[in-house]
């Protein structure tokens, strides 16, 4: 079945570091979604990506979408503790109503 | 607005046992979702319900039924509960091919 994968698994940053997660699929992508889960939450999410190329930007984040359509990223400036939690990306299938596939999460740490 | 919200939090059920977890949304919402977060594996998708009075199959949807009530709710049924369903539920909301809102999930330990 299709698969999104995601790295790294962990990622630990000093406060004030930069955090990138990636996104691969070795298929199109036909869209993409990222959301964040704090510890012990539920996902939130983020943006959505769609066109080959696309970046967007919100405050220190900044997501984009490969021109291939095959791969995402979700990059973090200047940590903040409040960015501490796990990022997911997720692609709703092409039909749209049946659900996402997740890939399996960045958990960002970061030490004060 | 409420959201998306999920009956029970918590739930310990001795092996053998049913439940039903509950969820319902207040954004009028045609489709909504059941997925399993279990560690390591990111969210998966049980069942969804793409409109009121139909439901189909995700990934993993053994072990597992599900009712579309009506457009608010839908219900997730453990017939006979497995230490393998020992996992963090969410149920979810959306308009085809937008965000996900997803409610706060059931903390489900199964023994």
């Amino acid at each position: 079945g299709q698969q999104v994968m995601q790295i790294p698994q962990y990622q630990h940053v000093q406060e004030g570091e930069d955090f990138t997660t990636y996104c691969n699929s070795s298929t199109t992508l036909s869209n993409i979604q990222w959301y964040k889960q704090r510890p012990g939450g539920h996902p939130v999410f983020l943006i959505q990506l769609v066109k080959s190329g696309e970046v967007k930007k919100q405050k220190r984040l900044t997501f984009q979408f490969g021109e291939a359509k095959k791969n995402s990223s979700l990059h973090i400036t200047a940590t903040q503790t409040t960015d501490v939690g796990t990022y997911f990306c997720a692609e709703a299938r092409v039909g749209g109503a049946d659900g996402l596939t997740f890939g399996k999460g960045t958990h960002l740490i970061i030490q004060p | 607005n409420a959201g998306v919200t999920q009956t029970p939090k918590f739930q310990v059920l001795k092996t053998g046992q049913s439940m039903t977890l509950q969820c319902a949304q207040d954004m009028n919402h045609n489709s909504m979702y059941w997925y399993r977060q279990d560690p390591g594996m990111g969210l998966r998708l049980i069942y969804y319900s793409a409109s009121e009075g139909t439901t189909d199959k995700g990934e993993v949807p053994n072990g597992y039924n599900v009712s579309r009530l009506n457009k608010r709710e839908f219900s997730l049924r453990l017939e006979s509960a497995a230490p393998s369903q020992t996992s963090v539920y969410f149920c979810a909301s959306s308009e085809v091919r937008y965000e996900q809102y997803f409610g706060p999930g059931t903390r489900l330990t199964v023994t």
